[in-house]
């Protein structure tokens, strides 16, 4: 089973605060996603990435960086949270040219 | 700009009614069309389709793609309080994923 692990279930950040999420999939996936998924508006790309230290920017980038060093770990990073950074973060990843994507757990992350 | 669009955005039925939910695309470089399920937590994939006309199909869940006309069905029978979810259908364009803003379905006893 593909197994996709996000760092934290639950976070809660100041605003100003740089916060890191951290994504790791164990099925030497090539391709990671970040999204962000808010009420009504669906899933929304941030960043994605089809190898180590390559990255390309989604729909919605600016706020948000990313670093992937290693195969197995993709890392979001709000370099300055602000409050509408809150919303729930998902990553996932996929094999090559195959389309399914599969999600880790998601982080709920709330900016005061 | 590529769009994929849900409806209904909610729904409610009872248990051991028919329900379908319809997803609609409008992109360039079609490659194939998928659904997800999402309880209280990471989407969970339940369909790939990509050829016109044939119906997938798993346990009371099942799908079918028309690419002439551009949507997707998601039918499931016989619902289960258990099948209370969202519900999200997403296209898939060179490697990437559009999604649509999904559909909520609610299963009352």
């Amino acid at each position: 089973d593909v197994k996709v692990t996000q760092s934290s279930r639950y976070l809660v950040k100041r605003t100003g605060e740089k916060v890191f999420l951290e994504c790791v999939q164990d099925m030497d996936h090539e391709n990671m996603f970040w999204y962000r998924q808010d009420p009504g508006l669906g899933l929304r790309l941030i960043y994605f990435s089809y190898d180590v230290k390559m990255k390309e920017k989604g729909d919605i980038p600016e706020g948000y960086s990313v670093s992937r060093e290693k195969k197995e770990r993709f890392s979001l990073i709000l370099e300055s949270a602000s409050t509408n950074q809150t919303s729930m973060y998902l990553c996932a990843s996929s094999f090559g040219h195959q389309e399914t994507q599969y999600f880790g757990p998601g982080t709920r992350l709330l900016v005061l | 700009e590529d769009k994929v669009v849900q409806s209904p955005l909610s729904l409610v039925v009872h248990e051991g009614d028919t329900v379908t939910l319809n997803c609609s695309y409008e992109v360039t470089n079609f490659r194939s069309l998928l659904w997800y399920k999402q309880e209280k937590k990471a989407p969970t994939f339940l369909f790939m389709l990509t050829s016109s006309g044939i119906e997938k199909k798993s346990g009371r869940l099942s799908s079918i793609l028309d690419k002439k006309e551009l949507f997707s069905i998601l039918n499931i029978t016989a619902t289960q309080t258990g099948d209370s979810a969202v519900y999200l259908c997403a296209v898939s364009v060179r490697y990437q994923l559009i999604w649509g803003a999904g559909t909520k379905l609610i299963i009352k006893p």
